[in-house]
């Protein structure tokens, strides 16, 4: 089954701690990236990376961090430095072209305690 | 800036009547246009996308979107909703600034289709 898959579906973290967040993708896509969705604010940018080995900055960069060091993975630390990590992140993935839609994950739901 | 705008926060329609759901885009260069869809805590669905070519695009479950370049809108619509369009709704445009690839959102639109 090809798809790209985010886990854990809820995490909870103390305030102070880091947690990492997984996605995983099988469509032998170039391009993974990194969304934080909070209620009516729509989908903002965190991270994305349109190779191995490189990633950039999004719109809201600041207490977030990732890897990509292979294709298929994108992992996302979400740091202490991150003073309101408390939403729902999403994952996705897309082939490198203008006209290419995005496939994406399930989502995690961080919850700060 | 490579954006899109969804005016509205929510949009009721009766079931059985036509849907509209709106979004204007601004962008540099040639609109890649993209519509999704997603139920309560799940991720996002590709509905429909505007590369190039004809106004009116054809999608998943029934929905197609117009591309208006003079009015710079890119509404989605379906004929009849269903109970089961109840959903958050999503456009995109793909900012190609700077040598980058990005998927730029809209804040999207909560439909409520009424039985």
């Amino acid at each position: 089954d090809g798809g790209i898959t985010q886990s854990p579906k809820y995490l909870f973290r103390k305030e102070g701690q880091n947690v990492t967040l997984s996605c995983e993708q099988n469509l032998n896509h170039d391009a993974m990236y990194w969304y934080r969705q909070d209620p009516g604010q729509g989908l903002r940018l965190i991270y994305y990376s349109q190779i191995v080995n490189d990633f950039q900055k999004g719109d809201i960069a600041e207490g977030y961090s990732v890897s990509r060091e292979k294709k298929e993975s994108f992992p996302l630390t979400v740091t202490s430095a991150q003073k309101n990590p408390t939403a729902f992140y999403l994952c996705a993935s897309s082939m490198t072209g203008v006209n290419t839609e995005a496939f994406f994950g399930q989502g995690t739901r961080l919850t700060v305690v | 800036a490579q954006s899109v705008a969804q005016p509205e926060d929510q949009v009721n329609v009766a079931e059985g009547n036509p849907l509209t759901v709106k979004c204007t885009y601004s962008v540099s260069g040639n609109p890649y246009l993209f519509w999704y869809v997603q139920y309560p805590n799940r991720g996002l669905q590709f509905l429909l996308k505007y590369i190039t070519g004809d106004n009116l695009v054809k999608g998943s479950y029934g929905f197609e979107a117009e591309f208006n370049k003079s009015q710079t809108s890119f509404h989605l619509k379906k004929p009849s909703a269903l109970v089961s369009d109840s959903a958050l709704y999503f456009c995109a445009v793909r900012d190609m600034r700077h040598g980058n690839n990005r998927l730029a959102f809209g804040k999207g639109n909560q439909v409520v289709v009424i039985p």
